[in-house]
């Protein structure tokens, strides 16, 4: 069975820090496709991005930036000189491949950026 | 407009009733699903279907039934509605095809309080 584990429950920094948020996942299958979703505080779901297992290139856009690592099945996700828009709910998402797509969520981590 | 609509976006209620969410969504994905939030939770597959003859359950489906009247409407009862049911609902879909990467597009939500 597939499962998501985000150890944070709730990360709080002041603005221009850099923080990370962590995930990590199990899964049995080689064909898996993995995601971040940020939840603002006026509750829809925004898609930040995916990736699927066979492609372990990190990533960089703006300021937000991922590392995905197969060795230690984590998909971990910085956020550089934070601000406090980025004040939101992170979700850490996985869909393995033969399971009918479907998402298997992480219980999410609260980021507070602070003025 | 939002391509996944949900409606009722707020819903108070009280204990033993029954309830309808709806979700309609003009993506012309085949595929529709019901997940629900709970704070520290994270999202929880409730129901999925493939189309409109395939249903499936997901992993907290008790208490709850769907209906898939078309290919773009989705919509999750509950037959009595109990407190423990307050949360919020999200309605997703996603489309079938080799390109696809399992990404779901989600509606806006709709928080539902049971009394």
């Amino acid at each position: 069975a597939q499962k998501v584990t985000q150890a944070q429950t709730e990360i709080s920094v002041v603005e221009k820090e850099d923080v990370t948020l962590d995930c990590v996942y199990e899964t049995r299958d080689t064909t898996y496709y993995l995601f971040w979703y940020k939840q603002p505080p006026s509750g829809e779901l925004v898609f930040l991005i995916r990736r699927n297992s066979f492609d372990e290139q990190n990533e960089i856009s703006g300021r937000y930036s991922w590392n995905f690592q197969k060795s230690t099945s984590s998909f971990n996700f910085t956020i550089t000189a934070s601000q406090v828009v980025d004040s939101a709910v992170y979700f850490c998402a996985l869909s393995e491949g033969g399971s009918n797509y479907k998402l298997t969520f992480g219980k999410g981590t609260l980021l507070t950026v602070n003025p | 407009d939002a391509d996944v609509t949900q409606t009722p976006r707020n819903r108070i209620t009280k204990t033993g009733k029954r309830i309808m969410l709806e979700c309609s969504q003009t993506k012309g994905h085949d595929r529709m699903y019901w997940y629900r939030q709970d704070p520290g939770l994270g999202l929880r597959l409730i129901y999925y279907s493939f189309d409109v003859k395939d249903i499936n359950k997901g992993e907290i489906s008790d208490g709850y039934s769907v209906s898939r009247q078309a290919q773009a409407k989705f919509s999750l009862s509950l037959e009595s509605a109990i407190p423990n049911q307050t949360a919020l609902y999200f309605c997703a879909t996603r489309g079938r095809g080799t390109g696809n990467t399992g990404e779901l597009f989600f509606g806006e939500g709709s928080r539902l309080t049971v009394l």
